[in-house]
This record gives C-alpha cells, structure tokens and sequence, in this order.
C-alpha cells in the first residue's frame, strides 16, 4: 500500500538553530515528491518538486533532498517566519497524491 | 497569490442544508482539486477532475458531489450538512495530471 510519513510530528526550533524534517515514502512508480508550507487557516503553499533520487532544490532558508526512500527539508538559521506546517504529498502512478500528517515547525525567537 | 480563486471565504449554515463552493483554478490549469480539512487534522483530498472529466476520486461522501464547467471553474455542492462536515474546503488546481498543485484560500464551513 502507497504510504507517505513525516516526522516528527512536531519540532521546535530556537531562532538560529539548524534542523531537518523527513519525509519518508512507500510507493510503487514514484512520479514526484511535494513539499508545502501551510499557515494556520490558509491553503497550503508550494515550496519544492523533486523527480529523482539526488535531486536538490533551495530557497532561501529552505533546501529539499530526495533519496529512493525518503525526502529532507533542510532550514538552515531558521527564522520565527519559517513557523509552519511542512507537508510532504508524493505522486504515484495513480493521480492522487498521497499526503503526510506534516510537521509542526515552532520557531521561538 | 496562488491564483487559485475560491468563493465564499465563509459559510455559515444549519443541519440538514445544501451548500455550493465555488473554485476558479489558476489560468492555463485544466486539473482541478477538492479538500477537506477539519480542525488540526490533515488533508482528506475529495476528488480531482481534468478538463471536465472526474479522474480521481477519494473518500467522498455520497451527500457531496462536484463538476468542472467548460470554463474550468468547479463546483462543490454539500448537501444533507451535518455538525461533521463543518471544515476548511480547499480548492488546488495544476497544468496536468501529475504536476504540482496550487492551492485556493479556502472556504470555511460552519454546520450550526
């Protein structure tokens, strides 16, 4: 069965402290992997599609990493800003995305 | 600014009712997408169509259906509302099948 994971549930973070959040997938013909910031009460926000194992995308505080398993979200010197739920959604071969529960990210100034 | 368009923003409205949502996707997008999202839960996608034709559907209930316009647009109607069914109601729309998708501010529905 397609499954897609993300932990943990919840981080926080001081200002200034580097971490990652994982995103790991069970899926049969992987089509690609979503990344989305989404504030309390708001539509989620697309950040990064990532295709193929060793691909990478950043911005600005944000890079995303893709193995054959599992993804990254790497914040780099995170800011209170970056305060959000990150969700990871892959593509299968069916058209549905499968969605993670998404990580709470707390930046505490 | 997604550029996905949804209407209302709010909705308030008692048991036993019917309701209409309305999306308008980002232009040049022909994929549209329903979700339902209830208070600090997930995403629950609902139904997804591409240029007018239903493609894929999820855990919709059988009280709710939905239609893309040959203008694009999509429609959401919820009938026989219950307390359950109060959520956030999102609309995304893509290019294609298998692309990303941009998401709509939502509509928020109250079941008093």
């Amino acid at each position: 069965e397609d499954q897609v994971t993300q932990s943990p549930e919840a981080l926080r973070l001081q200002e200034g402290e580097s971490s990652s959040l994982n995103c790991s997938y069970t899926v049969s013909g992987l089509r690609g992997l979503f990344w989305y910031r989404q504030d309390p009460g708001k539509g989620p926000e697309f950040l990064f599609t990532l295709y193929s194992a060793g691909e990478e995308k950043e911005k600005e505080r944000l890079k995303a990493t893709l193995t054959k398993k599992e993804s990254f979200l790497h914040i780099t010197a995170p800011k209170p800003e970056d305060s959000a739920t990150y969700l990871c959604a892959v593509q299968a071969d069916s058209y549905q995305l499968i969605w993670g529960a998404g990580t709470k990210l707390i930046i505490k100034p | 600014d997604s550029g996905v368009t949804q209407t209302p923003k709010h909705l308030i409205t008692a048991t036993g009712q019917r309701v209409t949502l309305r999306c308008s996707p980002r232009s040049g997008d022909l994929s549209v997408y329903w979700y339902q999202q209830s208070l600090d839960q997930g995403l629950q996608f609902l139904i997804q169509y591409y240029n007018g034709e239903e493609r894929a559907k999820g855990n919709i209930l059988e009280r709710f259906s939905a239609q893309q316009f040959p203008d694009l647009h999509s429609e959401l109607n919820l009938s026989s509302l219950e307390l359950g069914d109060s959520a956030l109601y999102f609309c995304a729309s893509s290019v294609g099948v298998f692309n990303e998708q941009f998401f709509g501010p939502g509509t928020r529905l109250t079941v008093l």
